[in-house]
This record gives structure tokens, C-alpha cells and sequence, in this order.
């Protein structure tokens, strides 16, 4: 299947602070990424959903200004979780669709984010 | 918004039995998708099933959608160890796709 990474996996950082996430679709292009929060043994959340060159939809109940999400290319997403707070800590996923809403979405491994 | 409910939550089952799991939805969808994660790790596609279809497989997952109940299976046969991990189906609408709530399948040796 095709692949999409994520990065980083893991990052620590302190309250205040700005965090930023890459999403690369490596061998397709993707028109569509999603940006996904878990909570530990949850399912996962629908964060916002972003088409290449148009700003993101964001859920209802997803702060816009704190979760920033920038589509700027077909193969790069980037969610910028900005003054970072402890009850931001929670593991991200991307997922990146290549075609239209008959075909499956990849995932990347996912981001542990730790706000000390 | 969460649309896909798994049933059940946990599933604990031997080596060689067969798991099944549901989920319902409540809207209309394009298509229903199921995934598997293994503990803290990225999700794995499994399977797709279009709204105009009614059963899928593929090697030992077996997939069933019935739109008038909205509601999917998944069925994995003869499980193994290896099928330990969190189940979820996912439903796709023109513009998004939400999760269900999973089932944590515990397949014993």
C-alpha cells in the first residue's frame, strides 16, 4: 500500500511552547489529509480535514488558532499545535487520501505528544 | 462527529476461533472502511466496502454491510496471535471519515 510518514514520532516539550507535525505522502499524491487526536484506549478524534491549497474544516469544538493546519503541498501537511499546554498531550495521527472518497486513506505511524 | 459504534468494546478469544465484530452507523455513508491498530501505533487499512455492496473478503477477513440497518461486521477466521489489537470501522462521507469507538481484540495461544 502506499506510505505516509509522520514525524516526528515522539516529542517532549514544555508548556508555551509550539510544536509542529509533517505529514509526507511518499509515492501518491494527496488531495485530502485528515488530522486525527486519541486519547489513551479512545478512538480516534477527527481534528479538521484539509484539501491541498484550501483551508482546513476544522470539527466542531477544535480551536483553529491552537491547531494550526497547513496543506500547502500534494504531499505535505503540517499541524502546528501552538502554546502547548499538558491537556494537549495526546498521540496525533495523519491520514492522507489520494483520490477521491471511494478510496482508502493511509496513515502515518503517529506522533506522541508530551506537553511537560 | 463520532458516528461508527463498535460491538463489543473487548473481545477475548483462543487461538483458532473465530472473532466477529460489529458496527453501526447513523448517517448515510459512501462507504464504510475498517482498520486495525496495534497499541500505540499508526492504523493499518484493512478493508473497504462501498454502500452498493453487500459482502467482502479478503484472505481470512470477511466484511458485511447492510444499509437499511446501518450496520457492518468484520469477521476474522481463524484467529492468531498476531491478530491482538484494536479493531475500528470508519465511515466515509464526500468530505470526511470518523471512527468508531474500536474493539480491543485479545487472541489468547
Amino acid at each position: 500500500g502506499a506510505v505516509v510518514s509522520q514525524h516526528p514520532s515522539r516529542v517532549i516539550c514544555k508548556s508555551g511552547t509550539s510544536v509542529k507535525i509533517e505529514c509526507r505522502s511518499l509515492d501518491f499524491q494527496a488531495t485530502t489529509m485528515f488530522w486525527y487526536r486519541q486519547f489513551p484506549k479512545k478512538s480516534l478524534m477527527l481534528m479538521a480535514t484539509s484539501n491541498e491549497g484550501s483551508k482546513a474544516t476544522y470539527e466542531q469544538g477544535v480551536e483553529k488558532d491552537k491547531f494550526l493546519i497547513n496543506h500547502a503541498s500534494l504531499t505535505l501537511s503540517t499541524l502546528t499545535v501552538t502554546s502547548a499546554h499538558p491537556e494537549d498531550s495526546s498521540f496525533y495521527i495523519c491520514s492522507a487520501r489520494g483520490g477521491a472518497v471511494d478510496t482508502e486513506a493511509f496513515f502515518g505511524q503517529g506522533t506522541r505528544l508530551t506537553v511537560v | 462527529s463520532q458516528q461508527g459504534e463498535e460491538d463489543p468494546q473487548a473481545l477475548s478469544i483462543q487461538e483458532g476461533e473465530n472473532a466477529t465484530m460489529n458496527c453501526s452507523y447513523k448517517t448515510s455513508i459512501n462507504n464504510l472502511q475498517w482498520y486495525r491498530q496495534n497499541s500505540g501505533r499508526g492504523l493499518v487499512h484493512l478493508i473497504l466496502i462501498r454502500s452498493n455492496e453487500r459482502e467482502k473478503h479478503s484472505g481470512r477477513l470477511r466484511v458485511t454491510l447492510d444499509t437499511s440497518k446501518k450496520s457492518s461486521s468484520l469477521l476474522i477466521t481463524a484467529s492468531r496471535a498476531a491478530d491482538t489489537a484494536s479493531y475500528f470501522c470508519a465511515t466515509a462521507g464526500y468530505s470526511t471519515l470518523t471512527f468508531g469507538k474500536g474493539t480491543m481484540l485479545l487472541v489468547s495461544p
